[in-house]
């Protein structure tokens, strides 16, 4: 299947910084990304959709201006978390759809691991 | 978001046993996809289904995309220890849209 390549692994930040994680396809081009997050023992949620050269898209309840995303490219999408707070621990996931294929499934990264304090 | 329930929530089993989960929601979706997590790491496709009524195998697995294109279910045939894992259930409401998750299947394979 296709890769899609996550950035850092794990990161632990203190109180009040950003941090920046980053999410490739290694071997298509993808218009359309998507970020998650997952709490211990849950689902995954699904906090925006990102869109290629234009804005993202949020879900209802995630705050725009915390959760940053940027896709300049067709194969780099960034996700920024301002101003982190302990509450935004959590497990990042980006998954991302191959644009030249018709009905294909959504490859993940391996996620990301923040830890704020 | 949309709301897929996915039930059991948990299972313990003896290995060479077969397990069956299922997902359903009460929206329509065109596409099912079918997932297993580890700890700390991504989820990994296991089995795509794009059309109502589609049954696809893969090893020992076997999915189902329900006719009522409102629910899916996931078998798994004489279990074995490495099948231990989080199954998640995918659903897209219509091509090129997001995926939402169903709540999880914890899978415990018991020698």
């Amino acid at each position: 299947g296709a890769v899609v390549s996550q950035h850092p692994s794990w990161v632990i930040c203190k109180s009040g910084t950003s941090v920046k994680i980053e999410c490739r396809s290694l071997d298509f081009q993808a218009t359309t990304m998507f970020w998650y997050r997952q709490f211990p023992k849950q689902s995954l949620m699904l906090m925006a959709t990102s869109n290629e050269g234009s804005k993202a898209t949020y879900e209802q309840g995630v705050e725009k201006d915390k959760f940053l995303i940027n896709h300049a490219s067709l194969t780099l999408s960034t996700l920024t978390v301002t101003s982190a707070h302990p509450e935004d621990s959590s497990f990042y996931i980006c998954s991302a759809r191959d644009t030249g294929q018709i009905d294909t499934e959504a490859f993940f990264g391996q996620g990301t691991r923040l830890t704020v304090v | 978001g949309q709301q897929l329930n996915q039930s059991p929530q948990s299972m313990f089993i003896q290995e060479g046993e077969d397990v069956s989960m299922n997902c359903t929601s009460s929206s329509i979706f065109n596409t099912w996809l079918w997932y297993k997590q580890d700890p700390g790491e991504g989820p990994v496709l296991l089995i795509a289904l794009y059309k109502a009524g589609e049954l696809t195998s893969n090893g020992r697995l076997t999915a189902q995309f329900g006719i009522t294109r409102k629910d899916s279910f996931l078998n798994i045939s004489a279990s074995i220890p490495s099948d231990v894992g989080i199954y998640f259930c995918a659903g897209q409401l219509s091509f090129g849209n997001q995926f939402y998750f169903g709540t999880g299947t914890s899978l415990t394979v018991i020698p």
